[in-house]
């Protein structure tokens, strides 16, 4: 298996550009999350979603953050516009519970955004 | 509410001594707990988990952990740590039969040769 895929791995962009990270969970995976990584906040849940459906959105910082989930193979966390404090690790996480025991979360590499 | 502790954001051990990392947790339901490794510059993976059944869960690269309800803690350990080991170590809480987890702060382990 493949493993959890997200792109880009390292992103560099302006404050007011739009940004967008992309994932691909594992394959039978019906639970996708995004989470935010910063050294003063440790991680944060941004979003869950189950069967494509977000479910819990209320980590998402502000309106300029967005997700999406169109299929069960691919969800997009965007960023409009981005500022400096964005400047963060952005996981993104994939799971089955729907399989008995497993509880647990696989993450991907991450995207590293820097804002400037 | 649910919550996690990690004693000690910085560990360090000698190469073959004990590694110990401390977790406590508070939870108002039955946790789920999990131990998760980062190297640097990549994303989490999965050490070892705990559901229900027995307390002693051993998992990969020789670690183990224990769950003790009483003492609501999750220690993290290796008999013999080795320099592969040097990473960023989570512990989280998930209530049990729920996707949401709390992570704690972190703990990075050092191993000096």
């Amino acid at each position: 298996d493949a493993g959890v895929i997200q792109s880009p791995r390292h992103e560099v962009t302006e404050m007011g550009q739009e940004v967008t990270l992309r994932c691909k969970p594992i394959s039978g995976h019906n639970s996708l999350f995004w989470y935010r990584q910063t050294m003063m906040r440790g991680l944060e849940l941004l979003i869950y979603f189950n069967n494509n459906v977000p479910i819990d959105d209320s980590g998402m910082p502000e309106d300029r953050f967005s997700a999406k989930m169109p299929n069960a193979s691919f969800s997009t966390l965007k960023i409009q516009p981005s500022e400096p404090r964005d400047s963060a690790v952005y996981f993104c996480a994939s799971s089955d519970p729907s399989r008995q025991g497993a509880y647990e979360q696989y993450f991907g590499p991450g995207t590293r955004l820097t804002v400037t | 509410a649910q919550s996690v502790t990690q004693l000690g954001s910085h560990v360090s051990v000698s190469e073959g001594a004990l590694v110990l990392l401390r977790c406590n947790y508070s939870s108002s339901v039955p946790p789920y707990l999990f131990w998760y490794v980062q190297y640097p510059n990549q994303g989490l993976q999965l050490l070892l988990k705990y559901t229900t059944g027995a307390t002693l869960v051993k998992g990969i690269n020789g670690f183990e952990a224990e769950f003790k309800k009483s003492e609501t803690s999750f220690h993290l350990t290796k008999p013999s740590a080795h320099m592969s080991d040097a990473a960023e170590y989570f512990c989280a809480v998930s209530p049990s039969g729920t996707y949401k987890y709390i992570f704690g702060t972190g703990t990075r382990l050092k191993v000096l040769a």
